[in-house]
């Protein structure tokens, strides 16, 4: 099977902008949850969709949203972005909640 | 709140030399527990799992992993680094649901490997 892809790998963007996010996960999986991480704060859970619906939401203000499709891909959307928006996203997948998440290979965004 | 805690932010060893990377977690109940490992720039890979059952975990690349109740801890081992196992290890543990997420990672450990 394909792993989890993620699109696109990298990412300029200047403040202000809004930035689209596309995580593909393993065929038959239906959960998809979003990671930001930073080398200062590390690993954080952004939030989770599983059948369309997001399951679960990580403290992160408001500009950051997502969905995901009928066919489980899934979209993050960052909007007003911010310097401290700088990071690496992952995206991971499960066949459903409270199994073993996969990685991508994370898409790498600067902003300037 | 859940959390995870791996002690040591670098480590160094030897090629040939063994290995022991440190966590600990703290979580309520009967804990399903994870190593990963990031080479720079790229994702997470899984490297082993804990859901139940034997406390002592197989993984991939010769990995293996103890989880003891008593400490705990899920310390990851390797008898023999290779040069290539160099790269940054992180431990988690699955909580599912709240706003911490289903999972919680440690701050990780980044191994370096010296010919």
């Amino acid at each position: 099977k394909a792993g989890v892809t993620q699109t696109p790998r990298y990412l300029i963007k200047t403040r202000g902008q809004q930035v689209t996010l596309s995580c593909s996960p393993i065929s038959g999986h239906r959960s998809v949850s979003w990671y930001q991480q930073t080398p200062g704060q590390g690993l954080q859970f952004l939030f989770e969709y599983f059948s369309e619906t997001q399951r679960n939401k990580g403290n992160f203000p408001g500009r950051f949203s997502g969905r995901q499709f009928s066919n489980s891909r899934s979209e993050m959307n960052v909007s007003t972005l911010e310097l401290g928006d700088s990071a690496l996203y992952l995206c991971a997948s499960s066949p459903r909640t409270e199994e073993t998440q996969y990685f991508g290979p994370g898409t790498r965004l600067l902003v300037l | 709140a859940q959390s995870v805690t791996q002690p040591d932010i670098h480590i160094t060893v030897s090629e040939g030399a063994s290995l022991e990377l440190r966590c600990n977690y703290s979580y309520g109940a009967t804990p399903y527990l994870f190593w990963y490992v990031q080479s720079p720039g790229q994702g997470l890979q899984l490297l082993l799992k804990y859901f139940s059952g034997d406390t002592l975990v197989q993984g991939i690349k010769g990995f293996e992993a103890e989880f003891k109740r008593s400490q705990s801890s899920f310390n990851l081992r390797k008898p023999s680094v290779h040069w290539s196992d160099a790269a940054e290890y992180f431990c988690a543990v699955g909580v599912y649901g709240g706003s911490q997420g289903n999972l919680i990672f440690g701050k990780g450990t980044k191994l370096s490997v010296k010919p």
